[in-house]
Formats: C-alpha cells, structure tokens, sequence
C-alpha cells in the first residue's frame, strides 16, 4: 500500500464543472507535490509545498489552483478546464529543507479526461 | 538546461532478453543522489535505487542492476532476462541537496516486453 493516496483514480469532467483532487500522505513528510503527465510527454512539474508553503508555481493555468491546509494533504481545485487538461495528474511528497536526497513517494494518480 | 537525459524513448524486448536503459545527468554538485523510478501502466511511479554521488560501486537486485559511472556522468540501469512485468515506463532523475533539493526527472523510457 503506498504512502500517498490520491482520489480519485479516474474522474471525468465537462468543461465548465468544478471537481477537486485530493493527495493525502502520512509518512511525516513536509513537502507535496502536483505533476502533470500526458500521454507522451515528460512529468511536468505543476506546483510545490513546503511546509505548507507554495514555493514554486511553474506557469500554471489559473483554472488549477492548489490548497494545502495542512501537511499532510494537499489538494488541487480544477474549474474551466479544457481538454488539452486531460492527463494522469500525480501527487508526490518528500521531506524537504533537508540534503539527504530520500527522493519522492508518489500516489498511483488521478487519470482526468476534460470532455 | 536538462539535467538528466534518457535518450531512447521506447524500447521493445522479447521476453529473456536483457534491456540497458541509459541515463546521463548534469550536476556542478559534488554531491547529488541519483535515482530509477518505475511506472507501471497502473500510473504510480515506484522507487526502484538511490546512489550518492560517492558511491560508486555498481549494484544488483534480483534481475535488476545498475552501473554508476562518474566520469561519464551517467547511470545506467540494466533489466536481465526481461519478463512482461517488466513492462512499463523507467524515469531516471537527479537530486542535488544542497541546490534546490528537487528531483530532475528524465523524459523516461518506455519499456515494452514481448511474450
């Protein structure tokens, strides 16, 4: 069982509703993680918490916005998306501020198709 | 400036044969910590090896090694007798903690293992 679960696995969304994702993790890990994959492209890295803190926010469209209310979860709220969007969305966490290099848990994704 | 780089994208096997899978990184650190992680098509992404930048020595597990070679600056990841479990994508990445303490991904391979 991973550390990192996300929900949900699948979700299927017209382009004018509102859903939201959720990451949870409990290895007392203090930094999380928002990636996009689509189908033949590398990881992209959407956004990054550390100690609930966004720290990085790399282009990002507005219509993904990220919530960490606490350490051990963090969500990503999705509103007019388009199909472009439609992709395997994983979560990650790690510990962070700390050289060590332990690397990241990832969650299995939520894969989301925009119709 | 990429840090890590897969340069095969996909690769096809038959079954028993072996799959090298190469990775080369770029770092000024004189510590990092490099990694495999694999994705299997259920999404999540697995951690399979960490190295420090001051080891060197090679490793095996089971079916699986890897060859660390510091003047080369890569490190490559070798599948024996290949089953089609081992099917799925392989990311290589690079962590730097004394930099921003994030993971570089490559773009990944795309192993698939003929029956």
């Amino acid at each position: 069982e991973t550390g990192v679960t996300q929900t949900p696995r699948h979700l299927v969304m017209g382009m004018t509703n509102k859903k939201s994702l959720k990451c949870e993790q409990h290895l007392g890990h203090n930094a999380m993680y928002w990636y996009k994959q689509s189908a033949k492209k590398p990881l992209e890295l959407m956004f990054v918490y550390s100690l609930e803190e966004r720290v990085e926010n790399n282009s990002v469209p507005s219509r993904f916005s990220p919530e960490c209310p606490n350490s051990s979860h963090l969500f990503l709220h999705l509103h007019t998306l388009q199909p472009e969007d439609s992709a395997l969305y994983l979560c990650a966490s790690s510990q962070d501020r700390q050289p060590g290099g332990y690397g990241y848990t990832f969650g299995s994704g939520t894969r989301l198709t925009v119709v | 400036a990429q840090k890590v780089t897969q340069a095969q994208t996909e690769i096809s096997v038959v079954e028993k044969e072996d799959v090298t899978l190469d990775c080369v990184y770029e770092t000024r650190d004189t510590t990092y910590y490099l990694f495999w992680y694999k994705q299997p098509p259920s999404g999540e992404l697995v951690f399979l090896i960490r190295r420090n930048s001051f080891d060197e020595q090679n490793e095996i597990s089971g079916r699986y090694s890897w060859n660390f070679q510091k003047s080369t600056s890569s490190f490559n990841f070798t599948i024996t007798a290949s089953q089609v479990v081992d099917s799925a994508v392989y990311f290589c990445a690079l962590s730097e903690p004394y930099g921003n303490n994030r993971l570089a991904f490559g773009k990944g391979n795309q192993v698939v293992v003929i029956p």
